[in-house]
């Protein structure tokens, strides 16, 4: 059982690059988020997409875009990398708009992402 | 503004009791959550309540009192696995979910 899938796992990015973090699930949730968490800080939501062909701005989306082209399939893109995005970033996905009954969030393994 | 407080770090002892206190200020309630998260390792699900009470599950249990905007999370029996960080997390009344920044707890032998 894969659950969330995440790629890569790490990487350490020049700035001023343009960056993909990959994000797949086989558990045909209908809703995924795309967070960072930072040292000293709660998890922020970036983007999130409620079903397929949807996507919605977070807490923190500036320097950041998404595209929900499938119901697997979340991509989060960084179109000029800048060291303020140095972070973790983790990709979850629940089986509904509000979490479900149990609210509950399936989280990717993260992709530590650096830049220089 | 929105705002989830909780301890930045705990230390217990193994085999003792522990209690992590959540409070939060949101706009809308749509339930309360606790995550567990070991270092390096993503989130994982522990408890959600949405009425005010406790509910058991294990040796973990998870109070809420929604007029205080209070919860906690209560860990029995304490095993050097539970070391890791705590998460609480708001469902507010758009069904965003609003993050506390975590506490870290340190279980020693």
């Amino acid at each position: 059982i894969a659950g969330i899938t995440q790629a890569p796992t790490s990487q350490i990015l020049a700035a001023g690059r343009r960056m993909t973090l990959r994000c797949t699930q086989d558990m045909r949730h209908n809703a995924m988020y795309w967070y960072r968490q930072d040292l000293g800080l709660g998890l922020r939501l970036i983007h999130y997409s409620n079903t397929a062909g949807t996507t919605g701005k977070g807490e923190v989306p500036d320097g950041y875009s998404v595209s929900r082209a499938n119901t697997d399939d979340f991509p989060l893109t960084l179109a000029s990398a800048v060291p303020s995005q140095t972070s973790v970033y983790f990709c979850a996905s629940s089986d509904s708009v509000a979490g479900g009954d149990t609210g509950e969030l399936f989280f990717g393994e993260g992709s530590r992402l650096t830049v220089l | 503004g929105q705002n989830i407080d909780q301890p930045t770090e705990m230390t217990a002892t193994e085999g003792a009791i522990v209690q992590i206190n959540c409070t939060y200020q949101t706009s809308g309630f749509n339930g309360l959550f606790w995550y567990q998260q070991h270092a390096g390792e993503a989130p994982t699900f522990l408890s959600y309540n949405v009425l005010d009470g406790l509910e058991e599950k294990g040796r973990f249990s998870s109070f809420l009192s929604r007029s205080k905007g209070y919860s906690y999370l209560l860990l029995k029996e304490l095993q050097m696995k539970d070391s890791a960080s705590y998460l609480c997390a708001v469902m507010d009344s758009n069904y965003q979910l609003i993050w506390g920044a975590g506490t870290k707890l340190i279980i020693k032998p």
